[in-house]
């Protein structure tokens, strides 16, 4: 069964710190990457993707994907109290046409003030 | 106005009963995909459908059944609801290229008595 690990949590980093968040999968197949970030009772939405090798930045956001290794990394700089959050990893475990996601569980953040 | 929707956003019903939960999008997107999230269980796949003609079973599609009205619309329905199906549910669509980034709906509580 193809499947993408996340620790659930929760994750305590202090105002202005460094959140790290890591992900595995286990379809060496996987060809695309996204990191999601949930508030409690609402929709999943995108932070970013990541299709490479090496790392991917947008803003205090940075995706690190390693595909020899199997895992992808979320790393939040100058954490806020309003990253506070569930983050979901999710895999395209077809690649290309087919286009499925599988979620991981979710990390759950908490940035405290 | 949102680019994904979902009717109703919170339901209750009783065991037994068919209800149906609505999606409907302004993206143009292909794709569109009904998720389950519960506690604990993250996201899991109940149906996709690529096109109008191309509906396809996901992880867990027992006890559901779909119908894609038009490229814009996508519906879910259980036939005769029991509380475990109790849960948040979610639309979701996609371009459908390599990048495939799925964008997803409001959600929709679902409690059943």
């Amino acid at each position: 069964q193809k499947e993408v690990e996340q620790n659930s949590g929760p994750l305590s980093v202090p105002e202005g710190a460094i959140a790290s968040l890591n992900c595995t999968y286990s379809d060496r197949g996987s060809q695309s990457f996204f990191w999601y970030r949930q508030y409690s009772g609402k929709s999943p939405e995108l932070i970013m993707f990541i299709y490479s090798n090496g790392d991917k930045e947008d803003g205090r956001f940075t995706a690190q994907l390693n595909k020899a290794s199997q895992y992808v990394s979320l790393l939040i700089r100058d954490s806020q109290p309003s990253d506070s959050a569930t983050y979901l990893c999710a895999v395209n475990i077809n690649g290309g046409s087919q286009g499925n996601l599988i979620f991981g569980k979710g990390t759950k953040l908490s940035v405290k003030p | 106005d949102a680019d994904v929707t979902q009717t109703p956003r919170n339901r209750i019903t009783k065991t037994g009963k068919r209800i149906m939960l609505e999606c409907s999008q302004t993206k143009g997107h292909d794709r569109m995909y009904w998720y389950r999230q519960d506690p604990g269980l993250g996201l899991r796949l109940i149906y996709y459908s690529f096109d109008v003609k191309d509906i396809n079973k996901g992880e867990i599609s027992d006890g559901y059944s779909v119908s894609r009205q038009a490229q814009a619309k996508f519906s879910l329905s259980l036939e005769s609801a029991i509380p475990n199906q109790t849960a948040l549910y979610f639309c979701a669509t996609s371009i459908g290229r390599l990048t495939d980034t799925q964008y997803f709906g409001p959600g929709t509580r679902l409690t059943v008595l």
